[in-house]
């Protein structure tokens, strides 16, 4: 069974330029979670998709990120525009169930520079 | 008051030492606690699991969780050379958002 995978694995971009991060949970997890984690700190909640719905949106830094999944599927994280403080590791989780008695699969992160 | 307390270290220890991870935390609704390993450039992955207080053991690993204290902690025994990684606590209240430590790296040196 494929795990939860992200691209692109790595972006470096500009300060003001827009970059959308992938998602692709594993087939048949409804539950689709971004997170984030900032050079030095702990790894942060940004929100929370039941199939193409958004559940929670309360972690998302400010109205520079959209997050869309369409059809229930893969779900992609825009930044626009980005700025330094953006810079971090940006991982997806997703689960079949939800609650905190679910499992969370997360992918291997995308490194998100801003320069 | 920070929600989650967690010694960033890094923790040296030599191959077969046992290995004892902390954490602490504020919030009384925290209902099940975790922990997660994470290898470089990967992402987390679930350790262990324990939704009550006291202890769950799995292999060489550990979980116990005292919740009149707020205080959990990781026991590795017998750690091997590929137990070296970020150990991260995790909280969740019985919803979807997990809250994290901030992890602590941890080398065991053949």
């Amino acid at each position: 069974e494929a795990g939860v995978t992200q691209f692109p694995s790595h972006s470096v971009i500009e300060k003001g330029q827009t970059v959308t991060l992938r998602c692709d949970p594993i087939s048949g997890h409804d539950n689709l979670y971004w997170y984030r984690r900032v050079m030095g700190k702990e790894i942060k909640f940004l929100l929370h998709f039941v199939k193409e719905s958004k559940q929670d949106e309360s972690g998302m830094p400010n109205n520079r990120f959209l997050a869309e999944r369409t059809g229930g599927t893969y779900s992609t994280l825009k930044v626009q525009p980005a700025e330094l403080e953006d810079s971090g590791v940006y991982f997806c989780a997703s689960s079949q169930d939800e609650g905190g008695r679910d499992e969370q699969f997360f992918g291997p992160g995308t490194r998100l520079t801003v320069l | 008051q920070k929600e989650v307390e967690q010694d960033p270290g890094p923790l040296s220890v030599p191959e077969g030492a046992i290995v004892s991870l902390n954490c602490t935390y504020s919030n009384s609704a925290f209902q099940y606690f975790m922990w997660y390993r994470q290898y470089s450039r990967k992402g987390p992955e679930l350790l262990m699991y324990t939704y009550s207080s006291g202890n769950k053991e799995d292999g060489r690993f550990t979980a116990q969780v005292d919740k009149s204290s707020k205080y959990i902690s990781l026991f590795i025994r017998d750690s091997q050379p590929s137990d070296s990684a970020t150990y991260l606590c995790a909280f969740n209240t019985g919803g979807f958002k997990t809250i994290f430590g901030a992890g602590t790296r941890l080398f065991v040196k053949a």
